[in-house]
């Protein structure tokens, strides 16, 4: 049973709109979320996060969105860059003693020039 | 400035063969993840440890050992490798997740493995 679920396979956004990117989850319990971006062949490197006590935070041209009531949080790229291109997954820690994350199946992010 | 390596990159085996990943980090990180990244599945935790010589399974542990003789490294093992068992591994590390938020965690450059 996937707790952290990304709906959208895949997203494709012209240069310089904005992309925005879904996550729904469904452990309550859940009290921080990040984003993170991979690139093919490449590791996946974090993004952005947010804890649960907030409801939006954002850094450049990333924000992140939580809404609690909904189990729901979005990742809005303003404006989206051609590389933005990349696989975006969202996460979450665990609540055993080691919080080890729990991933999102991913959205692959296209903008196109 | 390394990260965490993972070695091999590539390699291919045959079923019923067995191999060990290597991962090393130089950022002194107590806590150790092997994950595998398969289409539509995203990133799953093997196994994870959270210090020297302690070891715990994850949510996929069937069909791999892990072992964590020094802090820098995290050893994952396959047995008898199964064609259900390709896929790409990651490595990452971390410091300790404490609660209410958490420390990134960082991940190798994956290691791409094919059973036939």
């Amino acid at each position: 049973d996937q707790q952290v679920k990304q709906n959208s396979p895949s997203l494709s956004v012209q240069e310089g709109r904005i992309s925005i990117l879904n996550c729904d989850y469904t452990n309550s319990m859940f009290d921080y979320f990040l984003w993170y971006k991979k690139y093919p062949a490449e590791g996946p490197t974090f993004l952005i996060s947010i804890s649960s006590i907030k409801d939006k935070n954002e850094d450049g041209r990333f924000t992140v969105f939580l809404n609690k009531s909904a189990k729901h949080l979005s990742l809005h790229i303003v404006p989206s860059q051609p590389g933005d291109s990349a696989v975006y997954f969202c996460a979450a820690p665990g609540t055993g003693s080691a919080r080890q994350l729990t991933f999102g199946s991913g959205t692959q992010l296209t903008v196109l020039p | 400035n390394a990260g965490v390596t993972q070695t091999p990159k590539f390699r291919v085996l045959k079923t019923g063969q067995s191999m060990t990943l290597l991962c090393a980090q130089d950022m002194n990180h107590e806590y150790m993840y092997w994950y595998r990244q398969d289409p539509g599945m995203g990133l799953r935790l093997i196994h994870y440890s959270v210090g020297e010589g302690t070891t715990a399974k994850g949510e996929v542990p069937d069909g791999y050992n892990v072992s964590r003789l020094k802090k820098q490294n995290f050893l994952l093992g396959l047995e008898s490798a199964a064609p259900s068992q390709t896929s790409v591994y990651f490595c990452a590390s971390s410091y300790p997740q404490r609660y209410p938020t958490g420390n990134t965690i960082y991940f190798g450059e994956g290691s791409w493995l094919t059973v036939v």
